[in-house]
């Protein structure tokens, strides 16, 4: 079944302590792409990445970082979480550049303390 | 991307058509009309797109007007399942690498 997956699915965590959320996807995607979820705000890109070891900023990429060695792997991590970056995280991918048929994943919610 | 709006909400008789508008009204030739759904807390979901012409799918039919400034997203035979927030996207097929934008959406909530 063609999918996006993203664990861990819940996660509650202190600020400071290191965290990796990782994503995979089984389409033979290229383009890759981070979202979070905020009350009122909507969803607002991350990082996204074009292919393999092509990664660029989106709107809100402060205290993030991802990497793409693979095609299918897409993490995301955050190095030092604070509060503020309590949220509920997308992964998507899609087969074309900046691609409009967009996949989602499930979805993760981060709770730091 | 063009500027879209959507009712906040709406409701819909289980069985019954759900016809969801979304006006669109400074599209641009190039842009291209898509719809979206969000599922309480889930992952959004795309349904359908088109630039011009009705399209429909297994799940949807897509009504664009002939100038193109308004749309109808219309779900044939709603089922509870189709409670969700709808988001209507319009952008430039392949429109670089800026993630998509989603308003406010409307929540189209099915009564049984």
């Amino acid at each position: 079944e063609a999918q996006v997956t993203q664990n861990p699915r819940y996660l509650i965590t202190v600020t400071g302590k290191k965290l990796t959320v990782t994503c995979s996807q089984n389409m033979n995607h290229e383009y890759m792409s981070w979202y979070r979820q905020d009350p009122g705000l909507g969803l607002r890109q991350i990082y996204y990445s074009m292919n393999v070891e092509v990664t660029d900023k989106g709107d809100v990429p402060e205290g993030y970082k991802v990497s793409r060695k693979e095609k299918r792997n897409f993490p995301l991590i955050l190095e030092s979480p604070s509060p503020n970056q309590t949220s509920l995280y997308f992964c998507a991918s899609s087969f074309a550049t900046g691609g409009d048929t967009q996949y989602f994943g499930p979805g993760t919610r981060l709770t730091v303390l | 991307d063009a500027k879209t709006t959507q009712p906040t909400s709406m409701d819909c008789a289980e069985g019954r058509a759900a016809n969801l508008p979304c006006n669109h009204s400074t599209i641009s030739g190039n842009e291209y009309v898509y719809w979206y759904r969000q599922i309480h807390s889930q992952g959004p979901q795309y349904i359908i797109h088109g630039l011009k012409n009705n399209e429909t799918n297994e799940m949807a039919s897509l009504i664009i007007t002939e100038d193109r400034k308004s749309s109808t997203l219309i779900l044939p035979h709603a089922t509870l399942r189709d409670t969700a927030v709808y988001y209507c996207i319009v952008r430039v097929a392949g429109g670089g690498a800026d993630g998509l934008t989603f308003g406010k959406g409307t929540h189209l909530i099915i009564q049984p």
